[in-house]
């Protein structure tokens, strides 16, 4: 099985501040990942696909990047409401594994 | 626009099943696939398993393997998700989720609209 790993699992930022979080794959899913982001009592939204298409509605400061085992998603300037959990997932394979999540909290 | 509305939120005991249905409004069911995603107390989540109805064949994740089961009635364009053999550790809150085809992924592009979660709570 794919394992996913997140970095960092927490991370503390501002208002404006340019944020980065990456996501790993054990082995190569090619270009087959998406980036949700979640808020406390909430279901996941779905951001990206196919690591940096943006799904309708998401703001043009959320982007995604990479291939193979190393992806990056980056919020080129943090707004308020944007603090919440992120997860990246794969779908090279019919398991669909998420990523353990990367809190992002105000500093 | 596809919504998806999930069952109320359900108690059990130990070694009991619980099933939560998921119905889907306002467009299209039996084409996309419906899967089930859950999410234990201040814990991350994790992919159950799936099904696309017109084909009604249901694949699911080795962890729930021989617990879970998945169908989707067509007729009510809506999805269940039995968990049997209930655990503590099974409390969590459960999500069903839509899969959508755009990109040319065979397991589709992520889940792009989600039910708003059922908790389930296996307490003595």
């Amino acid at each position: 099985d794919i394992q996913m790993t997140q970095s960092p699992s927490t991370l503390s930022a501002s208002v404006g501040d340019r944020v980065t979080i990456t996501c790993r794959a054990s082995q190569s899913i090619s270009s087959w990942l998406a980036w949700y982001q979640q808020k406390p009592g909430k279901a996941p939204r779905l951001l990206i696909y196919k690591t940096s298409i943006l799904e309708s509605g998401v703001p043009s400061t959320f982007s995604g990047s990479g291939s193979g085992t190393e992806f990056t998603l980056t919020i080129s300037s943090l707004q308020p409401d944007d603090f919440a959990t992120y997860y990246c997932q794969e779908y090279n394979t019919y398991l669909l594994t998420f990523g353990p999540g990367t809190t992002v909290n105000v500093k | 626009q596809v919504q998806l509305v999930q069952s109320g939120a359900e108690v059990k005991k130990p070694g009991s099943s619980v099933k939560v249905s998921c119905k889907a409004s306002g467009g299209t069911f039996s084409t996309y696939a419906i899967n089930w995603v859950r999410q234990a107390p201040g814990q991350g989540l994790v992919w159950m398993g799936g099904i696309i109805p017109r084909f009604g064949r249901a694949n699911y994740a080795q962890k729930f393997q021989g617990r879970v089961t998945i169908t989707a009635d067509e007729s009510t364009s809506t999805a269940y998700m039995e968990l049997s053999s209930l655990r503590f550790e099974d409390t969590a809150v459960y999500f069903c989720a839509r899969i959508n085809y755009r990109s040319g992924a065979a397991a589709g592009d992520g889940f792009d609209i989600w039910g708003q979660g059922t908790m389930v709570t296996v307490s003595s």
